[in-house]
């Protein structure tokens, strides 16, 4: 298994500014995923951010409003930029782990954002 | 990615067993069927994964009938804390897993 954890835990931030959400796991992964989820609605993936390479956005999705960061195999980065009312969410990081014929991703606790 | 489509929320009594039933008429060869469970505020917890037939571990069951499109997942003598979210979901067991959240369902556990 594997335990993340994400900072900040929460924020409120004004419209226009950019915050950076900061994940750690555990152990060291290859592949991680940053998901948004609106409260009462499930999760949307952003993107999959692999070590060593450039996140691969899904639709809706762009880099420059969601730039993310994969220095090492233990620590990604996402920030969100520009921000508007919109973007107001729970933003999770996940990673995946391999282990027998099973394939299983690992979810850290979220980051509660308000924009105002 | 197949699609799944599950109860919106279901009711249940503590003690008793509690079966969900998830359907994915389109999925294909290589996908897996993995269920999450999420509480209020924090992130999905995987509770298990299959292929076919019937996958059993310490938390629940698995079943997925032969021609897998659908799964039921079986949570035996349900407590209050398990009240949650449950998740099913169908993807590539294969680096680059992409989960797909559906809407997931609501489970209720009253005394």
């Amino acid at each position: 298994s594997a335990v993340i954890s994400q900072k900040p835990s929460r924020d409120i931030c004004q419209r226009g500014t950019s915050l950076t959400i900061q994940c750690q796991v555990d152990s060291q992964v290859t592949m991680m995923f940053w998901y948004r989820q609106q409260p009462g609605q499930s999760l949307t993936l952003i993107a999959t951010a692999n070590q060593g390479s450039e996140a691969t956005y899904e639709s809706g999705f762009v880099i420059d409003k969601f730039p993310i960061s994969r220095p090492n195999l233990t620590f990604s980065t996402l920030t969100v930029s520009n921000m508007s009312p919109e973007d107001s969410s729970i933003y999770l990081c996940s990673c995946l782990l391999s282990g027998g014929n099973q394939e299983t991703q690992y979810f850290g606790p979220g980051t509660r954002l308000l924009v105002l | 990615l197949a699609k799944t489509t599950q109860p919106i929320s279901m009711d249940s009594y503590e003690g008793q067993e509690v079966n969900i039933t998830c359907s994915h008429n389109n999925i294909a060869t290589n996908d897996y069927i993995t269920w999450y469970q999420q509480f209020p505020s924090q992130g999905p917890r995987f509770i298990i994964q299959g292929y076919k037939t019937k996958v059993t571990n310490e938390v629940a069951s698995l079943f997925i009938p032969a021609d897998r499109k659908s799964s039921t997942l079986s949570l035996p003598r349900v407590s209050l804390s398990d009240t949650a979210v449950y998740y099913c979901l169908v993807g590539i067991k294969a680096a680059g897993n992409k989960l797909t959240f559906g809407g997931g369902t609501r489970v209720l556990v009253k005394p």
